[in-house]
């Protein structure tokens, strides 16, 4: 099956600054890579996801790129704020799970004010 | 309203005990989803259900049985809760990519 290695496991920035966080997959068929944002004492919630027909996509300041040859996707935050400390979990999906995803260990992200 | 809601929220119990984690939708997707959170371990699936006859195991299932009551119902239960299982655990739902979680509970096992 499909395995989803992310990294780093934590993460400490000073606000303004850029984090980025990487993951790597195993399955070549994986087609759909989302990444969840899981505040404290909430369940994770979507903020961004790619296609594989897609090498890049941004959404403010949070952008995803991918690349499919190597089998990693990355997240960036640019301008980081204190509200974007929180875990943030990668996943992917194979077309033949019908909607199953397999995420990554999580990163703890601190943005120090 | 939360889309997703999981009851209880916190339980404490001893090893042994048979414990039923409950999760209602009111978004009327099908496809449910059980998962366990471990520190360092990310997310990882217990069981997944793609409409009300449909029950699959995921990667996690030892020591774990489940339950879809209706469209919207989706239970987890321990039969024999042990430490080990001590653990957050979510419940999701979807309707085509996007899965959307429930809050959680937090489940401690003595």
């Amino acid at each position: 099956g499909e395995n989803v290695e992310q990294h780093p496991s934590t993460l400490s920035v000073q606000e303004g600054d850029s984090a980025v966080i990487k993951c790597t997959y195993s399955d070549s068929a994986s087609n759909y890579f989302p990444w969840y944002k899981q505040e404290l004492g909430k369940g994770p919630q979507l903020i961004i996801d790619i296609r594989s027909n897609v090498g890049e996509k941004k959404d403010q300041r949070i952008a995803v790129t991918l690349n499919k040859t190597a089998k990693h996707f990355s997240l960036h935050i640019t301008e980081t704020q204190p509200e974007d400390s929180a875990v943030y979990f990668c996943a992917a999906n194979i077309p033949t799970s019908y909607g199953k995803l397999t995420f990554g260990q999580g990163t703890i992200l601190t943005v120090h004010p | 309203d939360a889309d997703v809601t999981q009851t209880p929220r916190n339980r404490i119990t001893k090893t042994g005990k048979r414990i039923m984690l409950e999760c209602s939708q009111t978004k009327g997707h099908d496809r449910m989803y059980w998962y366990r959170q471990d520190p360092g371990l990310g997310l990882r699936l217990i069981y997944y259900s793609f409409d009300v006859k449909d029950i699959n195991k995921g990667e996690i299932s030892d020591g774990y049985s489940v339950s879809r009551q209706a469209q919207a119902k989706f239970s987890l239960s321990l039969e024999s809760a042990i430490p080990n299982q001590t653990a957050l655990y979510f419940c999701a739902t979807s309707e085509l990519n996007e899965q959307f979680f429930g809050p959680g509970t937090r489940l401690t096992v003595l």
